[in-house]
């Protein structure tokens, strides 16, 4: 079993929808990541939180520490937001990141 | 700010040729990180550096793969006698601070095919 487990793999929504991408994790953390990629590569940061909530733009994050388990939410899609959501955790003093497989999410016009 | 930068972009090799790989972290970032992506999958950790220091390494880096960090500032990753399971994107990324979790800022990536 992976340490960080994501749902769904696969996403396809309809542009304005609510999209969850759910993330689960089985060791200790210092904190969680959520990161996006889009085709290419190019991989950039869109939350680290290791508690509570974050919101930016129509982009939030939740996490519970009690249950292991964070939630990224797109309010609004659009088809721009389409790109793969990763899941990483910190551990501790390392500064290494454990990822998860990531979400892929596309939103149709 | 440039961001941080990887050299090349891609990279098309025979099987047990030698290849290296270089990336630029931003330029006040202390950590640097390597990390590798297989076609579907979440990236692997490689290795780590704090300013010249090589703190960690991954399982996964075997003895053909090495990375330095020489004066604490661009790093390279070179891997000898390449393999074709090889093949894979290797990001980098580097951040800024001596805390537990810090923002990380990739690369574009390189990009490795090994026929």
């Amino acid at each position: 079993k992976n340490e960080v487990e994501q749902s769904p793999q696969n996403l396809t929504a309809q542009e304005g929808e609510f999209i969850t991408i759910n993330c689960s994790y089985s060791v200790g953390i210092s904190a969680l990541h959520w990161l996006q990629q889009h085709p290419g590569g190019g991989i950039v940061s869109l939350f680290m939180l290791s508690s509570g909530k974050k919101k930016h733009g129509r982009l939030i994050a939740t996490i519970n520490i009690q249950e292991k388990h964070s939630s990224l939410h797109i309010t609004a899609s659009h088809p721009r937001d389409s790109a793969v959501y990763i899941c990483a955790v910190g551990r501790g003093s390392q500064g290494n990141l454990i990822f998860g497989k990531g979400t892929k999410l596309s939103v149709k016009p | 700010d440039t961001g941080v930068s990887q050299d090349p972009r891609h990279k098309i090799t025979k099987r047990g040729q030698n290849v290296t790989f270089r990336c630029d972290p931003i330029s006040e970032h202390n950590r640097l990180y390597w990390y590798r992506q297989t076609l579907g999958q979440g990236p692997e950790f490689l290795t780590y550096f704090q300013n010249e220091a090589q703190l960690e390494k991954s399982r996964l880096l075997s003895d053909r793969f090495s990375a330095e960090r020489p004066k604490g500032s661009f790093s390279t990753l070179e891997i000898q006698r390449t393999e074709q399971g090889d093949s894979a994107m290797y990001l980098c990324a580097s951040s800024f601070g001596g805390g537990i979790q810090e923002t990380q800022y990739f690369g574009p990536g390189t990009r490795l095919l090994v026929l």
